[in-house]
């Protein structure tokens, strides 16, 4: 069955600094792998996504992941952190039958400070 | 761009109301879905949808009923709430991008039943 970890509940981090934000999956075959961002009370915004090909992928806003299959792990990266990017950050995979169904890890939090 | 839109923001119903939960998506996609978000527990799929007046239960389905009477509209029923179901609840729309498909989310709907 598939499963997300995001092992980081909350991460706060200074404005500038850089951004790792950690994702752990399970799944049987290759996986499709999301991050989405949520601000506060809006609905999911797609970063980006890996479905095959170059294990680096840049998103929007600046953030890249990078899929390592051999830790099964699928991290978000972002050099220099801006104040507007405080939201809640979902890793996601993605079923490959015909449910096309997403499974959510539980969110990680991210604070900003000036 | 994709849109998908729900009826509320937020609501407040009472213990024992009929709920409805309506979710339209402007894009012509074959799969919605209905997820609630809770805190700790991130997204959770009660019910999703590949088709007109299909549907399949997702995770936690308990509780809830949807119809899809037409494509672009989704809905989440509650025959009748309980304080438990007080949650956001986000849509979700999605389309084959490829060989893999990409959801897109409402902005969500915070319900509280009292």
């Amino acid at each position: 069955a598939q499963s997300v970890t995001q092992p980081d509940i909350h991460i706060t981090v200074s404005e500038g600094a850089s951004l790792e934000l950690r994702c752990n999956y399970s799944y049987g075959a290759t996986p499709y792998l999301f991050w989405y961002v949520q601000s506060p009370g809006q609905g999911l915004q797609l970063l980006l996504k890996y479905f095959s090909g170059d294990t680096l992928v840049q998103g929007i806003k600046g953030f890249e992941a990078e899929f390592k299959r051999s830790q099964s792990s699928f991290n978000l990266r972002k050099p220099s952190v801006h104040w507007s990017d405080a939201a809640e950050y979902f890793c996601a995979v993605g079923s490959q039958t015909g449910a096309n169904n997403l499974f959510f890890g539980t969110g990680t939090r991210l604070t900003v400070i000036p | 761009d994709v849109k998908v839109t729900q009826s509320s923001r937020y609501l407040v119903k009472r213990t024992g109301e009929k709920v409805f939960l309506e979710c339209v998506q402007d894009m012509d996609h074959e799969n919605m879905f209905w997820y609630r978000q809770d805190p700790g527990l991130g997204l959770r799929l009660i019910y999703f949808s590949y088709d007109v007046k299909m549907k399949e239960k997702g995770d936690i389905p308990e509780g809830y009923s949807v119809s899809r009477e037409k494509k672009e509209r989704f809905s989440l029923i509650l025959e009748s709430a309980s304080t438990n179901q007080t949650s956001m609840y986000l849509c979700a729309s999605s389309f084959l991008a490829g060989n893999h498909y990409e959801q897109y989310f409402g902005p969500g709907t915070r319900l509280t039943v009292t």
